[in-house]
């Protein structure tokens, strides 16, 4: 149990659909970040929230659609995907003040797009 | 933030030592070493960083050489659920205005396969 917990586990939608990604930490970090890992690449930083406001978008396509109403929660909203927006998606937060700099990372979200 | 070059794969003999080398040789004197590892179809999982001096903890050691250049990972007792891809990154920490780390940039790392 890492404290920061991502819905659902699989998910499986045609390139139609609208569906959404969910991510919850339970540590009172104030830093919730998405990651994407497809097969055999690197993960890639997505997006980065701080205090709920976006301080970071990595030309992500707007088919993707973050969403932070809270310092604990964590969205995703995902509509027209393309298949090769199949991958793992991850969710990791950070501690306010904490020097360290330690991500802590759910155990992600796997994406299949039909 | 620096490039770090790792050997794409390794293995270790169950209750060995397992020493992972890191090059960063462009690393300026604000970044830090971390390392992460990544058992297979889960999240990242944070190990150790350091700056300059080496630094242990519960999992493993981290040492840095005097020109911080390079840094060796080293897991004292390899165990089969030490399988993983074990991630360094190099990086300033950058805390932001509203609290928390900025974004690590990950690399390929190293598969380490653990052998029985």
């Amino acid at each position: 149990e890492t404290g920061v917990t991502q819905t659902p586990r699989h998910l499986v939608m045609g390139m139609t659909n609208k569906k959404s990604l969910k991510c919850e930490q339970h540590l009172g970090h104030n830093a919730m970040y998405w990651y994407k890992q497809s097969a055999k690449k690197p993960l890639e930083l997505m997006f980065v929230y701080s205090l709920e406001e976006r301080v970071e978008n990595n030309s992500v396509p707007s088919r993707f659609s973050p969403e932070c109403p809270n310092s604990s929660h964590l969205f995703l909203h995902l509509h027209t995907l393309q298949p090769e927006d199949s991958a793992l998606y991850l969710c990791a937060s950070s501690q306010g003040r904490d020097i360290t700099g330690e991500l802590f990372f759910g155990e992600g979200s796997r994406l299949t797009v039909l | 933030d620096a490039k770090t070059t790792q050997p794409p794969s390794m293995d270790c003999a169950e209750g060995r030592a397992a020493n992972l080398p890191c090059n960063h040789s462009t690393i300026s004197g604000n970044e830090y070493v971390y390392w992460y590892r990544q058992i297979h179809s889960q999240g990242p999982q944070y190990i150790i960083h350091g700056l300059k001096n080496n630094e242990t903890n519960e999992m493993a050691s981290l040492i840095i050489t005097e020109d911080r250049k390079s840094s060796t990972l080293i897991l004292p007792h390899a165990t089969l659920r030490d399988t993983a891809v074990y991630y360094c990154i190099v990086r300033v920490l950058i805390i932001m205005p509203g609290g928390g780390a900025d974004g690590l940039t990950f690399g390929k790392g190293t598969h380490l396969i653990i052998q029985p």
